[in-house]
């Protein structure tokens, strides 16, 4: 079966940086784009960024564009967000999800993993 | 950026009850929508994708319709793990992909 499990979270103080992490098994993770998904009380669930399948395609977020780095290890099943220049508005519980179908990245995300929290605070 | 809005923030109802979610958004999404569960501490589950297809393994009670801008889930008779936040999403704009702000379902 389809597992995502997601480490790395924390707390970390504004301007500092993390890295988050998303083993992936039950599928074929290098047939498959990869999203984090965050989620606040206030602002609800706000797509973070995604990957193609292959690595060769980022897209973000514009509230962490020049600071999140997305990216994946095929040969370990596991996907990375760098956070660079970390806010208090990034707090938030932390997602990895996977794209619905093999190839193109569709925008659908059928499988998520627990979620990882990242706190931001001095 | 395509907003998403859902109404009504809370319904209340009862076991055995129908369940409408509505979903609209600010500029057509044609049927690249998308409805999701979420239980409390859990991650949301894709229910519905393309506006009306069943994802694998969801029941049949659950049901989505619409294009454009205005999108409806409707659960036919809700079972007590139903009660829960659903959220729609779109895709046809992106980036970003967006989400609505959710509806929680409880129980009357």
């Amino acid at each position: 079966q389809v597992q995502l499990v997601e480490s790395g979270g924390g707390v970390v103080q504004p301007g500092r940086s993390l890295r988050l992490s998303c083993a992936a098994s039950g599928f074929t993770f290098s047939s498959h784009g990869m999203h984090w998904v965050r989620q606040t009380p206030g602002k609800g669930l706000e797509w973070v960024a995604v990957i193609s399948y292959d690595g060769r395609n980022e897209y973000y977020a514009d509230s962490v564009k020049g600071r999140f780095t997305i990216s994946r290890d095929n040969s370990k099943n596991t996907l990375f967000l760098q956070m660079n220049s970390l806010r208090t508005e990034d707090t938030a519980v932390y997602f990895c999800a996977k794209e619905s179908r093999l190839g193109a990245v569709t925008g659908y995300f059928d499988y998520w993993g627990q979620g990882t929290l990242v706190t931001v605070s001095s | 950026e395509i907003v998403l809005t859902q109404s009504p923030a809370t319904l209340s109802l009862s076991p055995g009850e129908r369940a409408t979610l509505s979903c609209r958004a600010s500029q057509s999404v044609s049927s690249y929508l998308a409805w999701y569960q979420q239980k409390p501490g859990q991650a949301p589950r894709l229910l519905i994708y393309d506006a009306s297809n069943r994802a694998t393994g969801i029941p049949a009670r659950f049901s989505g319709s619409g294009s454009g801008t205005d999108f409806t889930l409707t659960i036919s008779s809700l079972e007590p793990e139903d009660f829960a936040v659903y959220y729609c999403q779109q895709r046809s704009d992106w980036p970003p992909f967006t989400f609505g702000p959710g509806t929680k379902v409880d129980i009357k």
